[in-house]
Parts: C-alpha cells; structure tokens; sequence
C-alpha cells in the first residue's frame, strides 16, 4: 500500500529565505509524485510531479523538487520565498499505472514571515 | 468557461437529510474523483470513475454513493447526512492516471451538517 509523510504540518521561514518542505512515500511499485498548493478557500493546483523522467523536476512558481529513490523522499524546494507562497502544500503518490486516485500527504502549512 | 465546477460552494444541512453535491468538468477526462479534505487528515478519496457507469470505492466510501451517467458529470450524494460528514469536498478529474497524468481539482464545497 501506498503512503506519504510530510514532515512538519507548519514550517517558518523569511521572506528571501530558502524554503524546503519535505516528503517521503511507501510505494511498492514505481511512483508517480505530485506536489500541489492550495490556497485559502481554493482547490488545488499542481506545482510539479514526477513521472519517472527527470529525477529534478521544475514546477511553477520557482518550486523544484528531486525525487531520490535511496531515500525514498521527494522534498520540495524554492530558493528564495515570497509573501505570495504562504499557502498549504501538500505531497501526493499514486503507484505506477494504479488509477485509483491520489494518496495525499497531510499538508505542510508554509508561513513566511517578513 | 472550461475547466472544472463545483456546486454548490457551500451547503449547510441537518443531521438525516440527503445532499447531492455536484461535479462538472469540459475537458472530456475519462477519470474523476472525490475527495474530502479534514483537518489533520489531508485529503482522502471517497469514491472514483474510470468512465461513465464504471465507479469504485475509495479509502472513505460510506455513507456516499456516486453515480456517472455522463462523462462529465460525477455527482455524489450524502444520503443520510451525519455530523461526521462535515468537511470540504473536492471533485477531481484527469487523463489516463497510468501514464502520469495530473489531477485537476474543482474548487470545493464547504459542507457543514448540523
């Protein structure tokens, strides 16, 4: 069965600071990764997933992620955070050519303090 | 416009009553999803559809039933709501999940049963 972990339901960092959230998964099988925001009182929407192409994949919004399979983790970061990134963000799996939805993280809520 | 809807954004009930929550998506996806979305739970899948008349059970499936008629529309239905209903539910669609495609999510119904 398939599973996530975040690591951390709040982080704080600076603005211009360097933002890591992290997240590791079970998976018994090859996984596809996703990373999604949500902002309040919106759906989600996908920064970047993985697909089992690139290890280091780039996403939108600066957001970047590497899929590590040693290590079974899939953290996100983004160099330098603006004000405009504090959202809830959340890491999700589905096992390779499962169609049975998404298995989520419980969510990192990112702050940024000025 | 296209995309995916939601409705309605927010319904409050009583403890008995049925609700249907419903779903409509422009994109012809063959996939579609419901999750629910409580705090310290992340988001978990209720129910899903391959295709119209093809649904299957999720991770939380009680209570709901779903019904695909049409490609486009997934509504869910709440039959006899209770207490522990109350959550944010969000509808989902995608391409074939088993060949990396996102999920594309609805902007939720907040739904509060009293």
């Amino acid at each position: 069965a398939q599973s996530v972990t975040q690591l951390g339901s709040h982080v704080s960092v600076s603005e211009g600071a360097l933002v890591l959230l992290r997240c590791n998964y079970s998976s018994s099988v090859p996984p596809y990764l996703f990373w999604y925001v949500q902002y309040p009182n919106q759906g989600l929407q996908l920064l970047l997933k993985y697909t089992s192409a690139a290890t280091l994949v780039k996403g939108i919004n600066g957001f970047e992620a590497e899929f590590k399979k040693s290590e079974t983790s899939f953290h996100l970061t983004k160099p330098s955070a603006h004000m405009s990134d504090a959202a809830e963000y959340f890491c999700a799996v589905r096992e390779g050519g499962g169609a049975d939805g998404l298995t989520f993280g419980k969510g990192t809520h990112l702050i940024i303090q000025p | 416009d296209a995309g995916i809807t939601q409705s309605p954004r927010y319904k409050i009930t009583e403890t008995g009553r049925q609700v249907t929550l419903m779903c409509h998506q422009t994109w012809s996806h063959s996939y579609m999803f419901w999750y629910r979305q409580d705090l310290g739970h992340g988001l978990r899948l209720i129910y899903y559809s391959a295709a119209a008349d093809i649904t299957d059970k999720g991770e939380v499936p009680d209570g709901y039933v779903v019904s695909r008629s049409k490609t486009e529309n997934f509504p869910l239905t709440l039959e006899s709501a209770t207490r522990s209903q109350t959550s944010v539910y969000f509808c989902a669609s995608s391409g074939r999940p088993g060949q990396g495609a996102s999920e594309f999510f609805g902007p939720g119904t907040r739904l509060t049963v009293l």
